[in-house]
C-alpha cells in the first residue's frame, strides 16, 4: 500500500518565519504534487515535480518554493510565512504514468499568526 | 485551460436517499477522470477512475460513475446512501496528452442525517 507522509499534521508559526513542509512517499514514484486545500476552493496545485531536482509551477506558486534533492522526498517551503497561507497543505504522488490516480498524505494544518 | 465543476456545494441528506453529484469538465480531448474522497480527518483516496471502455464505472463503497463525453460529464451516482457517506467528494480530470497534473473540482461537501 502506498504511503505518503507528511511530516507534520498540525503547525503553528509566524509571520515572517521561513517554514519548511516535508513530504516523503515510500513507492518509488516519480511524481510529487503539493495541494493548498481551503473551504469552497477546493485543491489548489502550488508545485509539483516530474523528477529528482525538476520542479514545475502549479496554479498559485506566488510565496512558495520547493526542493527535490531525492525522489522520495519533497519539501515545500514558504519564503516569508503570511497569514494568507494558513491552509491545509497536502502532498501526493503518483506514478509515471497517466492513467494512475494519486496519491495522498494526511495533510498539514499551517497557521501563521 | 481545463477546468472542472462541480455544481452542488453542499448537499444534504437522510440515509437511504439516492444521491447523485454532478461534475463537468471543459476539455475536448482524451481524458481521464476520477472521484476522490475525503472522509472526516482522513486523508483523501480514490473512489473510482475512468480512463477508457465502459463508461459507467463501479468504485468502491457502491459508488458508480457515468462518462457522457457527449455532455463532459462524470456524475457520480450511489442508489443508497448511508452516514457514512459523509465526506467531502472530488471530481477531477487529467488529459493524458498533455501533462500529468490532475486538475480539481471545488468540492462537493455531503452531510448523510441519520
Amino acid at each position: 500500500d502506498v504511503k505518503v507522509t507528511q511530516s507534520s499534521r498540525y503547525l503553528v508559526k509566524r509571520t515572517g518565519e521561513k517554514v519548511f513542509l516535508e513530504c516523503v512517499q515510500d513507492m518509488d514514484h516519480e511524481n510529487m504534487f503539493w495541494y493548498r486545500q481551503d473551504p469552497g476552493l477546493g485543491l489548489r496545485l502550488i508545485y509539483f515535480s516530474y523528477d529528482v531536482k525538476m520542479k514545475e509551477k502549479g496554479d498559485i506558486p506566488e510565496g512558495y518554493s520547493v526542493s527535490r534533492e531525492k525522489k522520495e522526498r519533497f519539501s515545500l517551503i514558504l519564503e516569508s510565512a503570511s497569514t494568507n497561507q494558513t491552509s491545509m497543505y497536502l502532498c501526493a504522488s503518483s506514478p509515471d504514468s497517466y492513467d494512475q490516480p494519486q496519491h495522498f498524505g494526511d495533510g498539514t494544518r499551517l497557521s501563521i499568526l | 485551460a481545463q477546468s472542472v465543476s462541480q455544481h452542488n456545494h453542499h448537499v444534504i441528506l437522510s440515509e437511504a436517499a439516492s444521491l447523485e453529484l454532478g461534475c463537468n469538465y471543459s476539455y475536448g480531448g482524451t481524458v481521464n477522470l476520477f472521484w476522490y474522497v475525503q472522509y472526516p480527518g482522513q486523508h483523501l483516496q480514490l473512489l473510482l477512475k475512468y480512463f477508457s471502455g465502459d463508461p459507467l464505472v463501479k468504485g468502491i463503497k457502491g459508488f458508480e460513475a457515468e462518462f457522457i463525453k457527449s455532455k463532459f460529464s462524470f456524475n457520480l451516482r450511489k442508489p443508497s446512501v448511508q452516514w457514512s457517506d459523509t465526506a467531502e467528494y472530488f471530481c477531477a480530470v487529467n488529459a493524458p496528452n498533455r501533462d500529468d497534473k490532475i486538475i480539481f473540482g471545488k468540492g462537493t461537501r455531503l452531510h448523510i442525517l441519520p
